[in-house]
């Protein structure tokens, strides 16, 4: 199993600042993912980061507005970028276990991120 | 496409009564399934999955699933439920299009009345 540290926990942010969200696993990884959970509704990926390329971005997820880091195998980092009340949601950084593509996913605790 | 539903938005139970939390998926090839639970508050924790072979499954703290290939289905089951299993459900696909991208039904709040 992998140990996934999310921070900050939680967030109030002004309206057209930017947030950046830590992701730490313990463990090596070739993929960590971002997913976004608005309220009252499903988690939806925004993006796979990959070590050593670009992220992979959904549709309807942009690098402006989302842009990620990962520097290494164990941490990436999410940016959510010129903020607006749509943008509070939680958000979860996840990594899938060891093995084959249906390995389970691992997830950290979320950022429940509230912009006003 | 590949989706995920759970038809019911909320499920309220008595403590101590039996639970059926319903999945349907759509995947052009075997899935792999998985149950998560989120309780207020916290990240996803894995109850269940399911990759291949016997199609009920076991999970933690007393659930199981039983897979049902010609129903689409992946419905998660408990016999007794406690207090303490009050928080959202969510059914999800791993494994998408070959790679360890997961699509997420929209949920199920639980909640348990005393």
């Amino acid at each position: 199993s992998a140990v996934i540290s999310q921070k900050p926990s939680r967030d109030i942010c002004q309206r057209g600042t930017s947030l950046t969200i830590q992701c730490q696993v313990d463990s090596q990884v070739t993929m960590m993912f971002w997913y976004r959970q608005q309220p009252g509704q499903s988690l939806t990926l925004i993006a796979t980061a990959n070590q050593g390329s670009e992220a992979t971005y959904e549709s309807g997820f942009v690098i402006d507005k989302f842009p990620i880091s990962r520097p290494n195998l164990t941490f990436s980092t999410l940016t959510v970028s010129n903020m607006s009340p749509e943008d509070s949601s939680i958000y979860l950084c996840s990594a899938p276990g060891q093995g084959a593509m249906g390995t389970e996913a691992f997830f950290g605790q979320g950022t429940r991120l509230t912009v006003v | 496409a590949q989706s995920v539903t759970q038809p019911d938005i909320h499920i309220t139970v008595s403590e101590g009564a039996s639970l059926e939390l319903r999945c349907n998926y759509s995947y052009g090839a075997t899935p792999y399934l998985f149950w998560y639970v989120q309780s207020p508050g916290q990240g996803l924790q894995l109850l269940l999955k399911y990759f291949s072979g016997d199609t009920l499954v076991q999970g933690i703290k007393g659930f199981e699933a039983e897979f049902k290939r010609s129903q689409s289905s992946f419905n998660l089951r408990k016999p007794s439920v406690h207090w303490s299993d009050a928080a959202e459900y969510f059914c999800a696909v791993g494994g998408v299009s070959g790679t360890y991208k997961y699509i997420f039904g929209t949920g199920t709040r639980l909640k348990v009345l005393a």
